[in-house]
């Protein structure tokens, strides 16, 4: 079973749709969550973090953790092309290391 | 977007070769790692330096070896690669106290292995 896995897609959503990317994690312990976005060519970049079960929101994203699902999601609303990318969700267990999964490429279409 | 660099940006060297990448972080952080990045593949961590120590070696072939002079700076040495080992390079810098773990991650290089 993969540490943290997601949905590899491609996910399309219609301009000013919401966009629902999901992320599941093996490791019950593991301990802060972060989101990761990803243009073509591009490095990473973080967008969003997560440490305490709940929402957290910033602008057009949410955050969702659920811990005793192992569950972490990303909501973006007022989905916009330039919104087209690789999504990485990565995971902290204990040492400081993260664990990535492989991402969920988003189209998002005018 | 400046917080973290890496240069160079493209490398194409022959299997023979002997280069370095090098890294820079600008944000007062005192822990750097490298990954490499694939096709179709996860990041995957290689090495992990906290306060100009190793502390996280992932099984990397002795063909890549890591420096980390200071807390703001850290390369990675390259010698007789092999064409699979063509991939894009991420260094990335974070705190390694307090309860923020953020990782941010520099541009990257992109390394082609001829």
């Amino acid at each position: 079973q993969k540490e943290v896995e997601q949905n590899s897609g491609p996910l399309s959503v219609p301009e000013g749709a919401i966009a629902s990317l999901n992320c599941t994690y093996s490791d019950r312990g593991s301990q802060s969550f972060f989101w990761y976005r990803q243009y073509s060519g591009k490095s990473p970049e973080l967008i969003m973090s997560i440490y305490s079960n709940g929402d957290k929101e910033d602008g057009r994203f949410t955050a969702q953790l659920n811990k005793a699902s192992q569950y972490v999601s990303l909501l973006i609303r007022d989905s916009q092309p330039s919104d087209s990318a690789t999504y990485l969700c990565a995971v902290r267990l204990g040492a400081r290391q993260l664990t990535f999964g492989s991402g969920t490429q988003l189209t998002v279409l005018p | 977007e400046t917080g973290v660099t890496q240069t160079p940006r493209h490398l194409v060297m022959g299997m023979t070769n002997k280069k370095s990448l090098k890294c820079e972080q600008h944000l007062g952080h005192n822990a750097m790692y490298w990954y490499k990045q694939s096709a179709k593949k996860p990041l995957e961590l290689m090495f992990v330096y906290s306060l100009e120590e190793r502390v996280e070696n992932n099984s990397v072939p002795s063909r890549f070896s890591p420096e980390c002079p200071n807390s703001s700076h850290l390369f990675l040495h390259l010698h007789t690669l092999q064409p699979e080992d063509s991939a894009l390079y991420l260094c990335a810098s974070s705190r390694w106290t307090g309860s923020s773990y953020e990782q941010y991650f520099g541009p990257g290089t992109r390394l082609t292995v001829t």
